[in-house]
């Protein structure tokens, strides 16, 4: 089993959709979770920070269930703009280790 | 603050040639990282350091080196590059007030795409 495991999409959605995305973590003891946005041929930026009692920002929903070992992000109202790759990021306690998943690509249709 | 710096932004090497990475960050970060992405795949950690005069080897150290003799500086050395080093490097910073509290949000520089021929 991958430490990280996304599905790679692509995601194809209409504007306005709400789309849902998952990521897998495989070690129990990981500390700390965001989710990172990345345009074509960008460097990753932070999108948000993921917390035990989730987050919302805007548009944008992080939750945590530490039990499953999942995190997700939730886009609502999709805006054509949201289109990118979306980057789970899973770090171990006392930064042993950061793992990034491969991304979920998301492009959002006219 | 210019964020994380990283020169040069394209290169091509002839395989066997070395060549250096620069990557340095303005923000006083104590935490610097090196990561290769290859097409369509995650970003893999080659090496990071937790402060001037420490490094430690991530998940693809081999055929890299490293050295953190500033705060802001962290470059990246290829001896003898591979066509297999063929990649978008990307450097990045964060910051942690501790040893035991995780470090916060990283920050990129915008990449350098290496092509070995």
């Amino acid at each position: 089993r991958k430490e990280v495991e996304q599905d790679p999409g692509p995601f194809n959605v209409p504007e306005g959709a709400t789309v849902a995305f998952n990521c897998t973590y495989s070690n129990s003891a990981s500390q700390s979770f965001f989710w990172y946005r990345q345009d074509c041929r960008k460097e990753p930026k932070l999108l948000m920070s993921v917390y035990s009692s989730g987050n919302e920002d805007g548009r944008f929903t992080a939750q945590l269930n530490r039990a499953s070992q999942y995190i997700s992000l939730l886009i609502r109202d999709s805006k054509l703009s949201d289109s990118a790759t979306y980057l789970c990021v899973v770090m171990s306690p006392f930064y042993q280790k950061v793992t990034f998943g491969i991304g979920t690509k998301l492009q959002v249709i006219p | 603050n210019a964020g994380v710096t990283q020169t040069p932004k394209f290169r091509i090497l002839k395989i066997g040639q070395s060549m250096t990475l620069q990557c340095t960050q303005d923000m006083n970060h104590n935490y610097m990282y090196w990561y290769r992405q290859d097409p369509g795949m995650g970003l893999k950690l080659i090496y990071y350091s937790v402060g001037a005069g420490i490094t430690d080897k991530g998940e693809v150290p081999n055929g890299y080196n490293v050295s953190r003799s500033t705060t802001e500086d962290f470059p990246l050395r290829l001896e003898l590059a591979a066509p297999s080093q063929t990649s978008v490097y990307f450097c990045a910073s964060s910051y942690s007030k501790s040893p035991r509290e995780s470090p916060d949000t990283q920050y990129f520089g915008p990449g350098t795409r290496l092509t070995v021929l």
